[in-house]
């Protein structure tokens, strides 16, 4: 799996949108990127995931540059809920025989801060 | 509330103790994962299930034996331990390993190795 990068922290004040950037360079066609989130003493979250068209759900919005070397998670009105680690994870979606479909590799993620 | 319970919560144990983890899921799914967070350290994928069946152990030393007897419920059995095995254990399952389906988590057990 293509290994990703992500800013180590990020502050985003409470109600305001929170943009949180993914570099993701040697990604594959076959891959997608998916987020997840690990809010303090708890296990992760899945929040989004995509291909190459951007996505939305209740949660955020997914945003893939058109080369997919990038990829920004947004966070439309930031809550204090929303303070957790946030981790960009880049997967294979078809792959040929042998491939590990199911591992997703977390790396350090970005620590979040919401502040009132 | 994901669907994926762990108990215990919280877990001290000695060197010398055994002890069990056990994970269970309500969501009907047939994968199983355990990984291990140490402290300031990612993520670690130790063992997956796919319909009850080991398909992956990542080089997990020995003295951690994973149990899946059926498709919701899964055991990692612990024996004679280091204090670095101290970690956070996350239990996790998904539709099935083969699907990429998403992956919902529980919120772990904290194990301490005196």
């Amino acid at each position: 799996d293509a290994k990703t990068t992500q800013p180590t922290s990020m502050d985003c004040a409470e109600g305001r949108a929170a943009n949180l950037p993914c570099n993701h360079s040697t990604i594959s066609g076959n891959e997608y990127v998916y987020w997840y989130r690990q809010i303090h003493s708890q296990g992760p979250q899945y929040i989004i995931h995509g291909l190459k068209n951007n996505e939305t759900n209740e949660m955020a919005s997914l945003i893939i540059t058109e080369d997919r070397k990038s990829s920004t998670l947004i966070l439309p009105h930031a809550t204090l809920r929303d303070t957790a680690v946030y981790y960009c994870i880049v997967r294979v979606a078809t792959g040929a025989g042998g491939t590990s479909y199911g591992k997703l590799t977390f790396g350090q993620g970005t620590i979040l801060t919401v502040h009132p | 509330e994901t669907g994926v319970t762990q108990t215990p919560r919280h877990l001290v144990m000695g060197m010398t103790n055994k002890k069990s983890l056990k994970c269970e899921q309500h969501l009907g799914h047939n994968a199983m994962y355990w990984y291990k967070q140490s402290a300031k350290k990612p993520l670690e994928l130790m063992f997956v299930y796919n319909f009850k069946e080991q398909t992956e152990n990542n080089s997990v030393p020995s003295r951690f034996s994973p149990e899946c007897p059926n498709s919701s419920h899964l055991f990692l059995h612990l024996h004679t331990l280091q204090p670095e095995d101290s970690a956070l254990y996350l239990c996790a399952s998904s539709q099935e390993v083969h699907k990429n389906n998403e992956q919902f988590f529980g919120p772990g057990t904290r194990l301490t190795v005196l």
